[in-house]
């Protein structure tokens, strides 16, 4: 049964500090992985998709990696504002189109 | 604007009730998904539909029943509501494999 692992569960920095999200998994044989913003009391927001094949996904101030050998993807946001305080989580896709998520990262931006 | 559109967005029900939450999306995606989310918990599948016409069980499917009503929509109905169904529900959808999933705002359900 693949497991998904977000390590710290919550994180505080200052404003313009870099944030290195981490997300580990247990089974590689995926699809794809998928990192999601989440505010409080919202929906979730995808923010980068990265396929089995790939290694990275960059998307302005943000660049996920993904290393499927080792069952680990880093979510980094270069430059954090305030704006970035949410939870992240990580999701990866394995067969049967199933998508298991880890438990997320809260992250807060101190001004 | 495209996407996964989920009502109610808020409900409060008494235990033993019945209500049926709704999904539609307009992306024509293929599979759609229930997951409920709680507290420490994360996100957990409840039930999936691959195409129109097919359902299965996810992780969590006890007291939880679907339809996929045609291409489009996908409902989830709680025949019985319990206090442990207190959660927040979210729909997504996805269309082949090498696509991302695509949420719904959700739907808070408190069950007293």
């Amino acid at each position: 049964k693949q497991e998904v692992t977000q390590i710290p569960a919550a994180l505080s920095v200052p404003e313009g500090e870099n944030l290195v999200l981490n997300c580990s998994f247990t089974d590689s044989a995926i699809y794809n992985l998928q990192w999601f913003r989440q505010d409080p009391g919202k929906g979730l927001t995808s923010l980068l998709l990265i396929q089995s094949s790939q290694r990275e996904q960059t998307s302005g101030r943000l660049n996920a990696s993904l290393d499927k050998s080792s069952g680990r993807s880093t979510l980094y946001i270069a430059a954090s504002q305030p704006g970035d305080s949410a939870t992240y989580l990580c999701a990866v896709r394995a067969a049967g189109n199933k998508l298991t998520f880890g438990g997320g990262t809260r992250v807060l931006v101190k001004p | 604007n495209a996407g996964v559109t989920q009502t109610p967005k808020f409900q409060v029900l008494k235990t033993g009730q019945s209500m049926t939450l709704q999904c539609a999306q307009d992306m024509n995606h293929n599979s759609m998904y229930w997951y409920r989310q709680d507290p420490g918990m994360g996100l957990r599948l409840i039930y999936y539909s691959a195409s129109e016409g097919t359902t299965d069980k996810g992780e969590v499917p006890n007291g939880y029943n679907v339809s996929r009503l045609n291409k489009r929509e996908f409902s989830l109905r709680l025949e019985s509501a319990a206090p442990s169904q207190t959660s927040v529900y979210f729909c997504a959808s996805i269309d082949g494999q090498a696509y991302g999933y695509t949420f719904g705002s959700g739907t808070r359900l408190t069950v007293v």
